[in-house]
């Protein structure tokens, strides 16, 4: 299992909110990334970082931002959510120390703006 | 981007029965891996096979790696009810983030 964590598992709310969905890790990992995903589609890097305070766009534009403050902790920031956001978002991380590159995944945000 | 795609898109099969799924790509690679997604969840890493490999296998699972056609097959022997599952395959090429294909989604009839 691995030790990576997303908060909130679901969540409902009202267009033109702001949402910051929590992501922290406790392997120590440099590397952290966050993926969006429809249900039954493929995943989209939105956003990646290497380590305290760099942080990349992916290849899917997105309205939202990251920070990365501290080693452990990515989260993923909706300044105005709109319905467009509804989706799955999936962060995950990887050790710089793991030659076989494997990521780990958290369980997945649910986000429905409506 | 060097997507992978994987083929088939969706795959039905019954218990007991072998599944094969596969995966192309378009540029150079230094390992490829397998992932499982339930529906709903998070993915969890299957396997990861390496440029220099041609064959890798775990438990049920066996990967093939074929760098000169840029594609790779998993296949599930003896599949099982709770194989059911989304498989992605990932590829990686360096100091990147992996790029995930778009998956097959796989059902296996009890």
């Amino acid at each position: 299992e691995a030790d990576i964590y997303q908060t909130p598992r679901y969540l409902v709310i009202g267009t033109g909110k702001k949402i910051t969905l929590e992501c922290s890790q406790t392997m120590g990992h440099d590397k952290m990334y966050w993926y969006q995903q429809d249900p039954g589609m493929e995943l989209h890097l939105i956003h990646y970082s290497y380590g305290v305070n760099s942080t990349e766009k992916g290849d899917l534009s997105s309205e939202s931002t990251v920070s990365r403050i501290r080693t452990e902790h990515f989260p993923l920031t909706l300044e105005s959510a709109r319905p467009s956001h509804t989706s799955q978002y999936l962060c995950a991380s990887r050790s710089n120390a793991d030659r076989g590159n494997t990521i780990y995944f958290g369980e997945g945000s649910w986000l429905t703006v409506v | 981007s060097q997507q992978g795609e994987e083929d088939p898109q969706a795959l039905s099969i019954q218990e007991g029965e072998n599944a094969t799924m596969n995966c192309s790509y378009k540029t150079s690679i230094n390992n490829l891996q397998w992932y499982r997604q339930n529906s709903g969840r998070g993915l969890v890493h299957l396997i990861l096979i390496r440029s220099n490999e041609r064959e890798k296998h775990s438990g049920r699972l066996r990967v093939t790696l074929d760098t000169s056609k840029k594609s790779s097959s998993l296949l599930i022997t003896a599949s099982r009810a709770a194989d059911t599952a989304s498989y992605f395959c990932a590829t990686d090429s360096g100091n990147t983030p992996l790029v995930f294909g778009k998956g097959t989604r796989l059902s296996v009839i009890a």
